[in-house]
């Protein structure tokens, strides 16, 4: 299957920072990326949808200007918390379906524990 | 109501016994539907497409029943090592819904 590869794993920072996570596809390019935030005990909520080339597309409820997403090549797409507050935190996981077509199954990277102090 | 339903447990069980799980969804366009496995503080794996025709992989059988919109999965002979959250996943228009996960403990 795909290889995701997600960094950094874990990341603790203190509140009003801003947080990078890179999220690399291996073996394959990655025109569509999705990143999911997990809070504990929760399931995976999509944040957005992040297209080579052009602006990502956003779930409803989350704020674009905090949680930018830039998707500037087929392999590599970031998502930078801006101003990170202590409620930021969470498990970031980034996704593609691969070469597969948009309803075939998704394969994540290791995600990343965020913890804002 | 949620678009993915499943009970979230917990089930304790024994080793070597048959453990079920249910998930319902909402949808009736839903196109794709996958059985995903999550361990604690670590990303979901794959665990199994679900087709209509049921599918069975070793130890593993997931089926969907699309006229109740429906999909199950069926653990047998359970291990020590399949203790883990269980994730229901709903695909439509290419956008991936996910359940809220049913935790699966199995103890010796």
């Amino acid at each position: 299957g795909a290889v995701v590869s997600q960094h950094p794993s874990w990341v603790i920072c203190k509140s009003g920072t801003s947080v990078k996570i890179e999220c690399r596809s291996l073996d394959f390019q990655a025109t569509t990326m999705f990143w999911y935030r997990q809070f504990p005990k929760q399931s995976l909520m999509l944040m957005a949808t992040s297209n080579e080339g052009s602006k990502a597309t956003y779930e409803q409820g989350v704020e674009k200007d905090k949680f930018l997403i830039n998707h500037a090549s087929l392999t590599l797409s970031t998502l930078t918390v801006t101003s990170a507050h202590p409620e930021d935190s969470s498990f970031y996981i980034c996704s593609t379906t691969g070469q597969g077509r948009g309803n075939s199954p998704l394969h994540f990277g290791n995600g990343t524990r965020l913890t804002v102090t | 109501r949620k678009e993915v339903e499943q009970d979230p447990g917990p089930f304790n069980v024994p080793e070597g016994a048959t453990v079920a799980f249910n998930c319902t969804y909402s949808n009736s366009a839903s196109q794709s539907f996958f059985w995903y496995r999550q361990d604690c503080r670590k990303e979901p794996k794959l665990l199994m497409s679900v087709y209509s025709s049921g599918n069975e992989d070793g130890r593993f059988t997931a089926q969907l029943n699309r006229a109740s919109q429906y999909i199950s999965l069926l653990i047998r002979d359970s291990k020590l090592s399949d203790s883990a959250t269980y994730l229901c996943v709903v695909n439509r228009a290419g956008k991936s819904t996910f359940g809220d996960g049913t935790t699966l403990t199995v103890k010796p």
